[in-house]
């Protein structure tokens, strides 16, 4: 079974709106962690936002907000007033086990969004 | 201060050669990975270590070994390259995790990647 699934292959949205990302997880750990990973056609990975399994408030990082509802092993990333730059490729990924066992990350296959002007 | 850098940037190898991918940090992370991302996947992790002189395997470790020697350091070997490991190969990196800060220690910091095309 997919560990992490991203059901959006691609998404649009036109300048300036909102939108939502949509990832879900599946997990029996009680400790974990969940990230957004954005990918521009340049290929780099860039770090944009992190959830742990204990917070009980939402992540946010400048326009990136994400919406964690635990008890639906959901983890959707919303980005706020898109901006042409934010077209590009959007990974979900999860940390399971212990941080004291490095790190690793389960990635989902990803979402292109594309901003319209 | 570099950040997570990697070499070579892009290489062409032929079935059965061998090469090495350096990565290398100097943000002083005690963790360190190599994933791999075909075409139309997210990326998937072949080893990693937790620290130096220690390498464990990952979720797709057949056909690649890996060395730790310096901290600062991990490399990635093929030693018989086949056309199935034609892909793109990110390094990460990451802290100890110390408890005081999740988020801080948690995240992993990609290099820019390294293009392989095995014919």
């Amino acid at each position: 079974a997919q560990k992490i699934t991203q059901t959006q292959p691609g998404m649009f949205v036109q300048e300036k709106e909102a939108v939502t990302l949509d990832c879900t997880y599946d997990t029996s750990d009680q400790s974990y962690g969940l990230f957004w990973y954005k990918q521009p056609s340049s290929g780099e990975m860039i770090f944009l936002i992190y959830q742990g399994s204990y917070d009980e408030q939402n992540a946010t990082e400048g326009r990136y907000s994400l919406n964690f509802q635990k008890a639906r092993k959901s983890a959707n990333l919303v980005i706020s007033a898109s901006q042409l730059g934010d077209s590009a490729m959007y990974f979900c990924a999860m940390r399971e086990g212990k941080r004291t066992s490095g790190s690793r990350l389960t990635f989902g296959e990803g979402t292109q969004l594309t901003v319209n002007p | 201060n570099a950040g997570v850098t990697q070499t070579p940037k892009f290489r062409v190898l032929k079935t059965g050669q061998s090469m090495t991918l350096l990565c290398a940090q100097d943000m002083n992370h005690e963790y360190m990975y190599w994933y791999r991302q075909d075409p139309g996947m997210g990326l998937r992790l072949i080893h990693y270590s937790v620290g130096e002189g220690t390498t464990a395997k990952g979720e797709v470790p057949d056909g690649y070994n890996v060395s730790r020697l310096k901290k600062q350091n991990f490399l990635l070997g093929l030693e018989s390259a086949a056309p199935s490991q034609t892909s793109v190969y990110f390094c990460a990196s990451s802290l100890l995790p110390d408890f005081r800060d999740e988020k801080y220690q948690e995240t992993q910091y990609f290099g820019p990647g390294t293009r392989l095309l095995v014919l």
